[in-house]
């Protein structure tokens, strides 16, 4: 049973560029989350798509965008991109069948990104 | 604002020395807390999840209680394996709000 998959691993952007990272869900989840990690910090909801369909937005700016594809498949990309944008970003899956609160979220590996 | 709070920020022990990791949080109306477990380099694990005063929950060597204002994770006769960074996380609409974590380090 294949978990949460995210590519790239690791990422090296220049300051300006422009990134797009993606995420399989968990066999049997159709909800898709992101979020940011920085060095030794708690990880920081960017937003969650259901249905296609991006269903809540944490304080992150208009530079952060994603996109649900009808596979549950997800991209997260970034525009713009600032020094301050180096983290890990994590993508979790869930089943909206069940509510947040009483579903796990279930985490891929996360992408490094590195801005330069 | 809802916050989580976890102290402390790193903690060192002795494999067999027991101790307890404590996330203390501020919502109005929780509805679960969750407790989750990070390697290095990985996405965080999830461990538990409580939803009301009083309750317990087990996993090996971990226990975690939940209180109406805080969560202790206690850990039992660590061994070096457990060392890790333990999340603590409570929801927020579809998000989950995390605790910046503990990171145990269980030496032999």
């Amino acid at each position: 049973d294949a978990g949460v998959t995210q590519s790239p691993t690791h990422l090296i952007k220049t300051r300006g560029q422009q990134v797009t990272l993606r995420c399989s869900p968990k066999s049997g989840h159709d909800t898709v989350s992101w979020y940011q990690q920085a060095l030794g910090q708690g990880p920081q909801f960017i937003f969650q798509y259901y249905e296609e369909e991006e269903r809540q937005r944490g304080n992150f700016p208009d530079r952060f965008s994603g996109h649900q594809f009808p596979n549950y498949s997800s991209e997260l990309n970034v525009n713009a991109l600032l020094l301050g944008d180096s983290a890990l970003y994590l993508c979790a899956s869930s089943f909206a069948g069940s509510s947040s609160y009483n579903s796990p979220l279930h985490f891929g590996n996360g992408t490094r990104l590195t801005v330069t | 604002e809802d916050q989580v709070t976890q102290s402390p920020e790193a903690l060192r022990l002795q494999e067999g020395e027991s101790s307890s990791l404590n996330c203390s949080y501020t919502v109005s109306g929780l509805r679960g807390l969750f407790w989750y477990r990070q390697d290095p380099g990985k996405g965080p694990e999830f461990l538990f999840t409580l939803y009301s005063a009083g309750e317990e929950k087990e996993k090996e060597r971990l226990k975690a209680t939940l209180t109406k204002k805080e969560s202790f994770l206690h850990i039992t006769a660590p061994k070096p394996e457990d060392s890790a960074t333990y999340l603590c996380a409570v929801p927020s609409g579809y998000a989950l709000n995390f605790g910046k974590g503990t990171s145990l380090l269980v030496t032999p």
